[in-house]
């Protein structure tokens, strides 16, 4: 499978700032997501990060609140802004592998925990 | 109502044991299947796909019924390191690939 890194693996931030997450791939990938992680919850997505076009956003969350870039295949960045106690949370990227594209298997990045204060 | 619904658990079982876990989804629409396991304080990693024929691998067997809208996964003779959360996920294709998560059930090994 990929291998996937995410910088940074954790933060702890003021309420009202924001904060840029990394998610490289060291291979080609189709397909790039971010999802959400509450504690004791599982995973949510949040959405579909396109290369070299708007992200495809999950109901409930907005571009404005996080914005996402993916200049090419193996690289993207999810952006937490302005930031609240409710952001605390892990964050994660997945990705399908150009090898794995016919069966849409989702590997995850090691994710980023994120606590607000 | 959830579109994927698991076991709550937690289960707690001796070493040796057979588990079973049970999902069902409510998207007709679902695609694909799978059962991932996501350790403390890790990132979910993928266990196996599941196929309408049932699959196998070593100790995991993992079904689909597709009329019932059901997935199950069985481990035989539990060893310590399964202890795990189990998240069974839908793939569900609408224009775009979106994956579902079950809530998950955790899932103790007893020595």
């Amino acid at each position: 499978s990929a291998v996937i890194s995410q910088k940074p693996s954790r933060d702890i931030c003021q309420r009202g700032t924001s904060l840029t997450i990394q998610c490289q791939v060291d291979s080609q990938v189709t397909m790039m997501f971010w999802y959400r992680q509450q504690p004791g919850q599982s995973l949510t997505l949040i959405a579909t990060a396109n290369q070299g076009s708007e992200a495809t956003y999950e109901s409930g969350f907005v571009i404005d609140k996080f914005p996402i870039s993916r200049p090419n295949l193996t690289f993207s960045t999810l952006t937490v802004s302005n930031m609240s106690p409710e952001d605390s949370s892990i964050y994660l990227c997945s990705v399908v592998p150009l090898r794995r594209a016919e069966e849409e298997t989702q590997y995850f990045g090691p994710g980023t925990r994120l606590l607000v204060l | 109502r959830k579109e994927v619904e698991q076991d709550p658990g937690p289960f707690n079982v001796p070493e040796g044991a057979t588990v079973a876990f049970n999902c069902t989804y409510s998207n007709s629409a679902s695609q694909s299947f799978f059962w991932y396991r996501q350790d403390c304080r890790k990132e979910p990693k993928l266990l196996m796909s599941v196929y309408s024929s049932g699959n196998e691998d070593g100790r995991f067997t993992a079904q689909l019924n597709r009329a019932s809208q059901y997935i199950s996964l069985l481990i035989r003779d539990s060893k310590l390191s399964d202890s795990a959360t189990y998240l069974c996920v839908v793939n569900i294709y609408q224009g775009a690939q979106k994956l579902v998560f079950g809530q998950g059930t955790r899932l103790t090994i007893n020595p």
